[in-house]
């Protein structure tokens, strides 16, 4: 069964950029799709975008296009998302997902604090 | 751009059933997908395309979905089905997900 395992906590200043990365373990990477989700303090779910790593294409949600990269490394069957200009409104726990059309397999987050 | 309708919150007494549901213009013509999430953890699918359950989720928990609202059924509630459900679809190259449901088990 496959496990996503993704990069530590991160603080960061504001106007910086932060890459945050999810790695899968136990099963084929390439063919499926990683999107990521992000969920800032009390709030609900929200999709940023994704990546077909086999494709190397990905798709961003418009209100993050141009500050998100969603790539794919597959020889080490990671998945990163990098986020730029980074603003306190951007502290949240950041999740990658395996997106089968739905999404089956969850990483176990990763909180990115932005502060000054 | 697509909305989804939850209510913000919901409570049910232990051993009944809660229904939760979530709202959008025709949803029922779109595959809709449930999550739960406790707290401190990552979401985890409870239903995908409307009424199928993964391999691990009790048979109490159902799904479906028609016209507007797609509804997530759990039958005889108990203590840890406590948490927070959000419905998705997927409409015009995005997912989307619905804002969330507090579900308190009483």
């Amino acid at each position: 069964q496959v496990q996503l395992v993704q990069s530590g906590p991160e603080v960061k200043k504001p106007g910086s950029s932060v890459k945050v990365s999810c790695k899968a373990f136990g099963g084929t990477f390439s063919s499926h799709a990683i999107s990521w989700v992000r969920q800032a303090p009390g709030q609900g779910l929200e999709w940023m975008g994704g990546v077909i790593p086999i494709y190397g294409k990905s798709t961003y949600a418009q209100r993050f296009q141009g500050r998100v990269t969603i790539t794919a490394d597959e020889s080490t069957s990671t998945a990163y998302m990098e986020l730029s200009s980074l603003r306190s409104e951007d502290t949240a726990i950041y999740f990658c997902a395996r997106d089968i059309n739905w999404f089956d397999i969850w990483g176990q987050g990763t909180v990115v604090t932005v502060a000054s | 751009s697509y909305d989804l309708t939850q209510p913000l919150s919901m409570s049910v007494a232990l051993g009944q059933t809660a229904r939760i549901t979530c709202g959008g213009n025709n949803i029922g013509n779109k595959h809709l997908h449930w999550y739960q999430q406790k707290p401190g953890q990552a979401p985890v699918l409870v239903i995908f395309r409307d009424t199928n359950r993964p391999s691990g989720i009790p048979e109490r928990f159902s799904g479906s979905n028609s016209a507007n609202t797609a509804t997530l059924t759990i039958s005889r509630a108990q203590a840890g089905d406590e948490a927070d459900y959000y419905c998705q679809v997927w409409d015009s190259g995005t997912w989307v997900f619905g804002g969330g449901t507090k579900l308190t088990v009483l």
